[in-house]
């Protein structure tokens, strides 16, 4: 099977603008997590969607959305960019056969905002 | 919510020694504990993963324990070799596919 697949895989963007970054899950996989990684503040989880519902969502500000579409494909959208978004986005699917169902992740997304 | 302590920071070893990276959670809710290797530039990758009521997992030269009542859980490499050298981290999760990870461990394995 194919792995999470994430495009695109590099992005410059200056401040103010907005971006939509795209995630593929392993065929199967329903869930679709996102994480932000930087230096400063690690991996921290931003939401997670399963059948096209947010389920759960990290503490970050209402300028980080998502969606999943019903192919279980998946985008997180940045409005209003800020210097600190700069970071690799990563996301991750998961079977959910249980609710503790392993996560595969995707090469990630690096965001650089100017 | 859920906070996760990783220890060391960094940690060297010799070739063929072994390597003990320790964390901590705090909420007591956790049941899904997996640790993932991330070498530079790539994704993180699941390594080993244990359940809460589990104790210990072993898989070839890697295993993990659980101390539900302390509330810590650890990494054990034994046999180290120059490709163990990258970023683990650990991390917790009470469902949802929700994971809160450490801050890393850099392993750096010198022949």
């Amino acid at each position: 099977k194919a792995g999470v697949t994430q495009t695109p895989r590099y992005l410059i963007k200056t401040r103010g603008q907005q971006v939509t970054l795209s995630c593929s899950p392993i065929s199967g996989h329903r869930s679709v997590s996102w994480y932000q990684q930087t230096p400063g503040q690690g991996l921290q989880f931003l939401f997670e969607y399963f059948s096209e519902t947010q389920r759960n969502k990290g503490n970050f500000p209402g300028r980080f959305s998502g969606r999943q579409f019903s192919n279980s494909r998946s985008e997180m959208n940045v409005s209003t960019l800020e210097l600190g978004d700069s970071a690799l986005y990563l996301c991750a699917s998961s079977l959910v056969v249980d609710w503790t169902d392993t996560q595969y992740f995707g090469p990630g997304t690096r965001l650089t905002v100017l | 919510g859920e906070n996760v302590e990783q220890h060391p920071s960094t940690l060297s070893v010799q070739e063929g020694d072994s390597a003990v990276i320790k964390c901590t959670y705090s909420d007591s809710a956790s049941n899904y504990f997996p640790w993932y290797k991330q070498e530079l530039g790539k994704r993180p990758q699941l390594i080993i993963d244990i359940r809460s009521n589990v104790g210990e997992k072993k898989d070839q030269r890697i295993a993990v324990t659980l101390n539900k009542t302390a509330k810590h859980f650890s990494l054990h490499i034994t046999e180290t070799q120059p490709e163990d050298s990258a970023v683990y981290f650990c991390a917790a999760s009470t469902g949802f596919q929700k994971l809160v990870f450490g801050t890393g461990t850099r392993l750096l394995v010198s022949p």
